[in-house]
């Protein structure tokens, strides 16, 4: 089946710094992925929609320019948390649909990183 | 916009009994459903989806779930529980358009008595 890979799984950095983490596709082109973050024991919270080739769209309440979403190519999107703080510590979750989209003009099966925890200290 | 409401946040059953996790949708058209597995540390695996067709819907694993548009319900079922069905559940619902958004519940954690 379709494989999404996160990279790195955990991260531990200084409050301040800034934090990449990779979201790639493995055996698909992915036109849009997502970014989740899920604090301890609660649900999943979509941050943003990225696209390939065009800017994130954000969803409501999410700093685009603390969450630094790139989508440079079908089979990569980054997630830069800038600036990073203590209260930034969570597990953030990408997810990727094909380019093929499955099921025309409805919403396909989306593949789910296994995660980045991030801890800042 | 949808929404998803899982009432039920933690749920225990023994092992060997059936299972029911309950989930309840709001959206306007015909929704399309899902409901995904997490274990601890892990990403999400999808157990089923529900696009449109036969409402009773089979998943991995040996879990079914049931569309049930009178109630915007979609419960998810297993008939006899294993230990390594202890878990993070998730109940999620898409609107449809190839941008569209999936919009996750609380999710219902689930743990198994020997």
């Amino acid at each position: 089946g379709a494989v999404v890979s996160q990279h790195p799984s955990w991260v531990i950095c200084k409050s301040g710094t800034s934090v990449k983490i990779e979201c790639r596709s493995l055996d698909f082109q992915a036109t849009t992925m997502f970014w989740y973050r899920q604090f301890p024991k609660q649900s999943l919270m979509l941050m943003a929609t990225s696209n390939e080739g065009s800017k994130a769209t954000y969803e409501q309440g999410v700093e685009k320019d603390k969450f630094l979403i790139n989508h440079a190519s079908l089979t990569l999107s980054t997630l830069t948390v800038t600036s990073a703080h203590p209260e930034d510590s969570s597990f953030y979750i990408c997810s990727a649909r094909s380019a093929g989209g499955g099921i025309a003009g409805s919403t396909g099966e989306l593949f789910f990183g296994e995660g980045s925890r991030l801890t800042v200290l | 916009a949808q929404s998803v409401t899982q009432p039920d946040i933690h749920i225990t059953v023994s092992e060997g009994a059936s299972l029911e996790l309950r989930c309840n949708y709001s959206y306007g058209a015909t929704p399309y459903l899902f409901w995904y597995v997490q274990s601890p540390g892990q990403g999400l695996q999808l157990l089923l989806k529900y696009f449109s067709g036969d409402t009773l819907v089979q998943g991995i694993k040996g879990f079914e779930a049931e569309f049930k548009r009178s109630q915007s319900s979609f419960n998810l079922r297993k008939p006899s529980v294993h230990w390594s069905d202890a878990a993070e559940y998730f109940c999620a619902v898409g609107d449809g358009n190839r941008d569209d958004k999936i919009i996750f519940g609380k999710g219902t954690r689930l743990h198994i008595l020997p």
